[in-house]
C-alpha cells in the first residue's frame, strides 16, 4: 500500500496569498497517477486535478498541480475566499488500494 | 447533471447490518466503474470497495472485506453496500462516486453527499 502524507497540516493564509501544499508518498506513484480534492464543511469532496497536474472540469486557474515520482505539489496561485478548506491527494497507480493523504487544512489568517 | 444520492444510513448497533443504496442519474451508469469511500468523523477518507461497469470485478479494502459486499444493478441505476457484522469503527460516512479510469486505476470524478452510518450499543 502507498502511504501519502501531506504537509502541512494546517496553512493559515490571508486572502490573495499563495498557497503551496504538499503530498509525498512511501513509493513512487506511477505515470503521476495522482489527483487532489478539496472538501468544504459538510460536504463531498470535489475533484480538483488529476495525473498530478490536469485540472478537472471547473477548476480554476489558479490551482496548478506539479511533481512526480515520490513528491506532488499543490498550488493555489491567490487565495480567494471560496478556496479555504480541505484538500487531500490521493494515489490511483497501484490497484486497488487507492489511498488518500490525511489532508490538508487551509484556514483565514 | 450527474447526480449520486445516497440512502440508507442510520444507527445501527456493533454486529448488525446495513444496506447502503446510491442512485444514480445524467450518465450512463452501467458504462462506470462505481466506488465506496467513507470518511470516519473528523478523519480522512478511505477508499472502501470499487466494483466494475458489469459487476463481474470487485475488490474491497483488507478493513472491511469478509464484511461489506459492494454489488449494483444496472437496471436500476444503483449501486448498493451490503454492510454485516458492523463494528464501531466503521462509523462513518460513507459517499458513493464514480470512477473515471486512468491506467490501471481510478480517480473520482462525481461524488455523492454521502450517508452517515453510526454503530453504537
Amino acid at each position: 500500500e502507498i502511504v501519502l502524507t501531506q504537509s502541512p497540516g494546517t496553512l493559515s493564509l490571508s486572502p490573495g496569498e499563495r498557497a503551496t501544499l504538499s503530498c509525498r508518498a512511501s513509493q513512487s506513484v506511477d505515470n503521476n497517477y495522482l489527483g487532489w480534492y478539496q472538501q468544504k464543511p459538510g460536504q463531498a469532496p470535489r475533484l480538483l486535478m488529476h495525473g498530478a497536474s490536469f485540472r478537472a472540469t471547473g477548476t480554476p486557474d489558479r490551482f496548478s498541480g506539479s511533481g512526480s515520482g515520490t513528491d506532488f505539489t499543490l498550488t493555489i496561485s491567490r487565495l480567494e475566499p471560496e478556496d479555504f478548506a480541505v484538500y487531500y491527494c490521493q494515489q490511483y497507480s497501484s490497484s486497488p488500494e487507492w489511498t488518500f493523504g490525511q489532508g490538508t487544512k487551509v484556514e483565514i489568517k | 447533471q450527474v447526480q449520486l444520492v445516497e440512502s440508507g444510513g442510520g444507527v445501527v448497533q456493533p454486529g448488525r447490518s446495513l444496506r447502503l443504496s446510491c442512485t444514480a442519474s445524467g450518465f450512463r451508469f452501467s458504462t462506470y466503474a462505481m466506488h465506496w469511500v467513507r470518511q470516519a468523523p473528523v478523519k480522512g477518507l478511505e477508499w472502501v470497495a470499487v466494483i466494475s461497469f458489469d459487476g463481474s470485478i470487485k475488490y474491497h479494502a483488507d478493513s472491511v472485506k469478509g464484511r461489506f459486499t459492494i454489488a449494483r444493478d444496472n437496471s436500476q441505476n444503483t449501486l448498493f453496500l451490503q454492510m454485516n457484522s458492523l463494528r464501531i469503527e466503521d462509523t462513518a460516512v460513507y459517499f458513493c462516486a464514480r470512477g473515471t479510469p486512468s491506467g490501471g486505476g481510478y480517480y473520482f470524478d462525481y461524488w455523492g453527499q454521502g450517508a452517515l452510518v453510526t454503530v453504537s450499543s
